[in-house]
């Protein structure tokens, strides 16, 4: 079953407001990856964290890896229509063990 | 350098048939991971390939198998499809690890009817 957590499953925000989406693991994570999914589209890599309590941004997008390892976030600041997709998460529980991936949380953006 | 390629793009299939998805990954990359995505299920893993070997396999269904051959391209079957197979198929490519950035491919979407 599904054992890395994303909530919310969707979110709807009007341009301008700021989005965030939280992934949660019952276990400790090695890394953790955000990727998006545009409407139509496959998932393109956006980023990994991989220190605990890790916190790294990109523009108006903000990566936060908890303190133990175990949950993540992704805020985005002042959303634009160009933001509209669905986000995953996806984290390793061990070294050589594939990506488990969250369910997704799709944002769509009200202009 | 060229992205990851999937072939076909689209399939339909009736119950019962087989089908096989091709993949092939960026140049260099030696694994390769198969994903299938449900807008119920969201993306799950299938199985990952490494120097034509299965490394690691997801919780499917033997009807489902995949190979990787040694240019590193891979293939995926299902055998017996059911309807509840219908989703799109992704394929993703890294450079030796499944836990590494994956780079994903436009994926097969496959409608079983």
């Amino acid at each position: 079953g599904q054992q890395v957590m994303q909530i919310p499953q969707y979110q709807h925000v009007q341009e301008g407001e700021d989005f965030t989406t939280y992934c949660n693991s019952s276990t400790t994570l090695s890394n953790i990856q955000w990727y998006k999914q545009r409407p139509g589209g496959h998932p393109v890599f956006l980023i990994q964290l991989v220190k605990s309590g890790e916190v790294k941004k990109q523009k108006r997008l903000t990566f936060q890896f908890g303190e133990a390892k175990k949950n993540s976030s992704l805020h985005i600041t002042a959303t634009q229509t160009t933001d509209v997709g669905t986000y995953f998460c996806a984290g390793t529980k061990r070294s050589q063990g594939n990506l488990i991936f969250g369910k997704g949380t799709k944002l769509s953006v009200k202009p | 350098k060229a992205g990851v390629t999937q072939t076909p793009r689209y399939l339909i299939k009736t119950r019962g048939q087989q089908v096989t998805l091709s993949c092939s990954p960026i140049s260099g990359h030696r694994s390769v991971s198969w994903y299938q995505q449900t807008p119920g299920q969201g993306l799950q893993f299938l199985f990952e390939y490494f120097s034509e070997t299965q490394r690691n396999k997801g919780n499917f269904p033997g009807r489902f198998s995949g190979r990787q051959f040694s240019n590193s391209r891979s293939e995926m079957n299902v055998s017996t499809l059911e309807l509840g197979d219908s989703a799109l198929y992704l394929c993703a490519s890294s450079l030796g690890w499944a836990q590494e950035t994956q780079y994903f491919g436009p994926g097969t979407r496959l409608l079983v009817l």
